[in-house]
């Protein structure tokens, strides 16, 4: 079955850290770039980070630069995101999603179901 | 980075209308605008790429066109499953922003 499983997500003070996971199945996990993109409750999509497939390149949107540090593991098929030094503007639902395309005419055509994170004291 | 404004923000409709929905962006960016559904509690979902490109499964009542900042999506004969909230996201540079949004109610 083809699928993207997000694990990870909590509730968690301001400061601290959260490792959130993606788990893919049924595709061949190291041909695609794989995203992460979040979403404030009851607001619109932000994307946040990518991992090419390639190995060689890492983007971050600003907000989150210095404190998220995305990885993968072909071997295990898994794309993380660990989360330091988080903040309460970092509550969102947390989705990966599969793309197609390289920096450049990409889109995210397989999306997982979304793990949320609520940064809270 | 480049700014998406989706216009409008919100519609009501009814089964059988046809919707248009537009998205403009702050600079160029060629025809590289996807457009995605959601619905309440889901992840969003692909529905065209590359401004006029239906993704596989999608229903030809929808269509997208557009091309350099000004980009629309049409759904033709709207029907009670395309009520949802629709994202365009430029994907002509990273990040990949998204518009805030239209939400086609009832």
């Amino acid at each position: 079955q083809v699928q993207l499983v997000e694990s990870g997500g909590g509730v968690v003070q301001p400061g601290r850290s959260l490792r959130l996971s993606c788990v893919a199945s049924g595709i061949t996990f190291s041909n695609y770039g794989m995203h992460w993109v979040r979403q404030a409750p009851d607001k619109g999509l932000e994307w946040v980070a990518l991992f090419s497939s390639d190995g060689h390149t890492i983007y971050y949107v600003d907000s989150v630069k210095g404190r998220f540090t995305i990885s993968r593991d072909n071997s295990r098929n898994t794309l993380d995101l660990q989360m330091d030094s988080l903040r309460a503007e970092d509550t969102a639902m947390y989705y990966c999603a599969r793309g197609r395309g390289g920096f450049t005419n990409y889109y995210f055509d397989l999306w997982g179901q979304g793990t949320p994170v609520t940064v809270s004291s | 980075d480049i700014q998406m404004t989706q216009s409008p923000s919100s519609l009501s409709a009814s089964v059988g209308d046809r919707v248009t929905i537009t998205c403009r962006a702050s600079q160029s960016i060629s025809r590289y605008l996807n457009w995605y559904q959601q619905k309440p509690g889901k992840a969003p979902d692909l529905l065209i790429y590359t401004a006029s490109t239906l993704q596989s499964g999608v229903p030809s009542r929808f269509s997208g066109s557009g091309s350099g900042t000004d980009f629309t999506l049409t759904i033709n004969s709207l029907q009670p499953e395309d009520f949802a909230t629709y994202y365009c996201q430029q994907s002509y540079s990273i990040p990949g922003t998204f518009g805030l949004g239209t939400k086609v109610e009832i």
